[in-house]
């Protein structure tokens, strides 16, 4: 039982081009987040998502975008990535509920150049 | 401004001592949770606390949600170099759930053979 996982594991990429960061959970979870972390900003949230189809901003969304077609995906994109965004991408996922349990992948940690 | 506190930041020990630290807000939470992240992975899920007033143990691990469900401690007896890495807290509110969780910046600990 894989979890949750995030691919790829570290990505260099350059000023301006596009990045798609994926993440898969194999429990059938309904929620999907994606963060960022940062140094002296703790985990700050990107986007999430309550069900296939149904995305929100969360904290910090310019400059990117989220998509979910199928329940165990929720791949992140950088339209056009910026030195910025450089940082450790960390996809989570939860049961429906009041708990707000979340599980986290090994995260993607991508620098911009 | 944050909305969970967590204190202290910066945390080092040596092998053998308690510890406690500490996560603190104004608003009220349906539920806590308490993560630890060591370097280079995700947050792995240590606890969740839903009852104001209640206290979990795990192993060496205490937390305790406080009455009012504003804030929360985690207490450590006898630290190990095994507990080394960064604790964050992540509260629910039931106002603005949504299924998303808030993030504290976390303590980062470190303990000393």
């Amino acid at each position: 039982d894989a979890g949750i996982t995030q691919s790829p594991r570290y990505k260099i990429t350059e000023t301006g081009r596009q990045v798609t960061l994926m993440c898969h959970q194999t429990w059938s979870h309904s929620y999907m987040f994606w963060y960022r972390q940062d140094l002296g900003h703790g985990l700050r949230l990107i986007y999430y998502s309550a069900a296939a189809d149904i995305t929100d901003k969360g904290e910090v969304p310019d400059g990117y975008v989220v998509s979910r077609s199928k329940t165990e995906n929720f791949p992140l994109t950088l339209e056009s990535a910026t030195r910025s965004q450089t940082s450790v991408y960390f996809c989570a996922s939860s049961l429906a509920g009041e708990s707000n349990e979340q599980f986290f992948g090994p995260g993607t940690r991508l620098t911009v150049l | 401004t944050q909305l969970l506190e967590q204190s202290p930041q910066f945390l080092s020990i040596q092998e053998g001592e308690n510890l406690t630290v500490y996560c603190n807000s104004s608003s009220v939470f349906s539920s806590l949770q308490w993560y630890r992240q060591e370097p280079g992975e995700g947050p792995v899920l240590l606890v969740t606390v839903v009852t104001g007033g209640e206290v979990k143990k795990l192993k060496r691990l205490t937390f305790q949600f406080g009455d009012a469900r504003k804030d929360s401690s985690l207490h450590i007896t006898a630290a190990q170099p095994g507990d080394t890495g960064l604790y964050l807290c992540a509260g629910a509110r039931r106002d603005t759930n949504a299924g998303k969780s808030t993030f504290g910046d976390g303590t980062t600990l470190t303990v000393k053979p």
